[in-house]
């Protein structure tokens, strides 16, 4: 079974910080995806990016950058000069092959509560 | 476009009463999903559909029916509620596997008290 492992819980830092935000994740499947999601103390879930597996080139989004490294099976998400409105869950995700019909699930870790404060 | 929208926002039940959850999508996106959401364990999918007049189990399917009539909208069903249901209910919408835009694009979600 296809598992996704944040080992941060919980983390707080002053603002103008760089925070990064660690994602594991286990699969047999050789073409997958990953996908963080934001959630916000308003409680809807934000897509923020969405990865291949057969592409490892890091991306860089304003403050926000990913990097995807299969060999490690890893995607962690790194904040720049982080800044209060950042402070959320973040969640990361791998997107699952469902036999039946032909669907995909998204397998979540637990989420990561980023706080930041001035 | 107003995205993915869930009805109602926020419910209180008392064991043993029935709700329906109504989820309705404008991205003309041929998959949806049911998921909750419950402290410390992320997000466990409940069932989901690959297209109107279809749908399937997920992980956590026991206590809840769905129904797929029309394209957009996607309903949730909870027969005979249990404290058990209690969580925050979230619906997806995409497109299918394989193509560029499968991301999974969430409505705000529907917190579920059962007393």
């Amino acid at each position: 079974a296809q598992k996704v492992t944040q080992a941060q819980t919980e983390i707080s830092v002053v603002e103008k910080e760089d925070v990064t935000l660690d994602c594991v994740y286990e699969t047999r499947d050789t073409t997958y995806y990953l996908f963080w999601y934001k959630q916000p103390p308003s409680g809807e879930l934000v897509f923020l990016i969405r990865r291949n597996s057969f592409d490892e080139q890091n991306e860089i989004s304003g403050r926000y950058s990913w990097n995807f490294q299969k060999s490690t099976s890893s995607f962690n998400f790194t904040i720049t000069a982080s800044q209060v409105v950042d402070s959320a869950v973040y969640f990361c995700a791998l997107s699952e092959r469902i036999l039946t019909g032909g669907g995909n699930k998204l397998t979540f870790g637990t989420g990561t509560q980023l706080k930041v404060e001035l | 476009n107003a995205g993915v929208t869930q009805t109602p926002k926020f419910r209180v039940l008392k064991t043993g009463q029935s709700m329906t959850l109504l989820c309705a999508q404008d991205m003309n996106h041929e998959y949806m999903y049911w998921y909750r959401q419950d402290p410390g364990m992320g997000l466990r999918l409940i069932h989901y559909s690959v297209g109107e007049g279809t749908t399937a189990k997920g992980e956590v399917p026991d206590g809840y029916n769905v129904s797929r009539l029309k394209k957009q909208n996607f309903l949730l069903g909870l027969e005979s509620a249990a404290p058990s249901q209690t969580s925050v209910y979230f619906c997806a919408s995409s497109h299918p596997p394989g193509r560029t835009q499968e991301t999974q694009y969430f409505g705000p979600g529907t917190r579920l008290l059962v007393l």
